[in-house]
């Protein structure tokens, strides 16, 4: 069985611009989550999508947002880049919102 | 205010040995526990749950331990073997698997040496 998936692997972009981050939950997985890994911290809870709808979010801005597709895979869309946007982000899937979460690989973005 | 604690930011454990890991949690309402390993370049990985109406889970090499009362957890590992070097995060939730988003501590980094 396929494990979530994520792309690119690496992004690097410039402060002000734009990222899209992707997303591919494991095969029957409703539920796809979003976590941000910057340096020196831990992993802090972005987004949860279930069904489509964003659900809820972490303590973060209205410039990380995202959405879900009909089958389940997800986008991150990081805009107004900083340079403390410069993390690993992570994705897990889970087949119910209180099932265990599986993670991706992550994409790196760093933020020149 | 960090809810999710693990002290040890790393242990060194010999091959053989029993490997121990700590974390301790602030909020009262969590109810569901996971730990997570962790490489370099490659996403967390799951190991082993713990609901809050257990206080021991066993699989296989790992056993977790929870304690309510003094809101702590442990995370065993014997035998401990030379893949079991890497990061290991602890992670809480208040909704069951984690509809709010999962609380991690900062990770111990676990070296096992020959």
């Amino acid at each position: 069985e396929a494990g979530v998936t994520q792309s690119p692997t690496h992004l690097i972009k410039t402060r002000g611009q734009q990222a899209t981050l992707r997303c591919s939950p494991i095969s029957g997985h409703t539920s796809v989550y979003w976590y941000q890994q910057a340096l020196g911290l831990g992993l802090q809870f972005l987004l949860w999508y279930d069904e489509g709808e964003e659900r809820n979010r972490g303590n973060f801005p209205p410039r990380f947002s995202g959405r879900q597709f009909p089958n389940y895979s997800s986008e991150l869309n990081v805009n107004a880049l900083e340079l403390e946007d410069s993390a690993l982000y992570l994705c897990a899937s889970s087949l119910f919102n209180w099932e265990t979460q599986y993670f991706g690989p992550g994409t790196r973005l760093l933020v020149l | 205010d960090q809810q999710v604690k693990q002290n040890s930011p790393s242990l060194s454990v010999q091959e053989g040995r029993i490997s121990i890991l700590n974390c301790d949690y602030t909020n009262s309402m969590f109810d569901y526990f996971l730990w997570y390993k962790k490489y370099p370049a490659e996403g967390p990985t799951f190991l082993i749950s713990i609901s809050s109406i257990k206080d021991k889970n066993e699989d296989g090499r790992f056993t977790v331990f929870l304690n309510k009362s003094a809101k702590h957890l442990s995370l065993h590992i014997v035998p401990s073997q030379p893949g079991d070097s890497a990061v290991y995060f602890c992670a809480a939730s208040a909704t069951g698997g984690g509809a709010d988003g999962l609380t991690f501590g900062k990770g111990t980094h676990l070296i096992i040496q020959p």
